[in-house]
């Protein structure tokens, strides 16, 4: 159980496109989601906490107009990335808060994005 | 949530026990200890928690020092698909009010060798 989807794995899109990330919780119900990116041997960083039903609250530094997230359901938050830049170029993670029992969280998989 | 200090990088032969250490001095007492591990280009995966009492599951065994200023990691018969970053994290449990998000740090990168 406790299973994270993301789709698609991996993305290769031209510079000015917008991308869509997506996050599944695909056996339990997840009101809140998070989303980190993580740099080449660099640890995880958060970018924002995905409620459902409400806006997602971003951390300091991250723009949330550039970095798009709807928590349409209790399976599903997405990311868009949009106007992607080369800079942009990462592996996006996100996870999903179980909320019963334990708390945990549990990761997706990630999804690879190379913007050329 | 509180800080953790975990070494850089450590080795293990194996089939031993391979044990990563982890310092939070800092720890509240409403603050649990988070194990999670990831391996290369995959997202990380939960391993155990706990509170203050020692616990087992079919992954681990994890120590916490009765001062819970510090707890320890036990692979038991480390594998080579064991080879990973290890990230101990502290965090209080069910705080909805705060996103109740998890800071990395930098993490243990564990080589588990022939």
């Amino acid at each position: 159980g406790a299973v994270v989807s993301q789709h698609p794995s991996w993305v290769i899109c031209k510079s000015g496109t917008s991308v869509k990330i997506e996050c599944r919780s695909l056996d339990f119900q997840a009101t809140t989601m998070f989303w980190y990116r993580q740099f080449p041997k660099q640890s995880l960083m958060l970018m924002a906490t995905s409620n459902e039903g409400s806006k997602a609250t971003y951390e300091q530094g991250v723009e949330k107009d550039k970095f798009l997230i709807n928590h349409a359901s209790l399976t599903l938050s997405t990311l868009t990335v949009t106007s992607a830049h080369p800079e942009d170029s990462s592996f996006y993670i996100c996870s999903a808060r179980l909320t019963s029992g334990t708390d945990t969280q549990y990761f997706g998989p990630g999804t690879r994005l190379t913007v050329l | 949530d509180a800080k953790t200090t975990q070494p850089t990088s450590m080795d293990c032969a194996e089939g031993r026990a391979a044990n990563l250490p982890c310092n939070h001095s800092t720890i509240s007492g409403n603050e649990y200890v988070y194990w999670y591990r990831q391996i290369h280009s995959q997202g990380p995966q939960y391993i155990i928690h706990g509170l203050k009492n020692n616990e087992t599951n079919e992954m681990a065994s994890l120590i916490i020092t009765e001062d819970r200023k510090s707890s320890t990691l036990i692979l038991p018969h480390a594998t080579l698909r064991d080879t990973a970053v290890y990230y101990c994290i502290v965090r209080v449990a069910r705080q909805v009010s705060s996103g109740d998000k998890i800071i990395f740090g930098k993490g243990t990168r564990l080589h588990i060798l022939p």
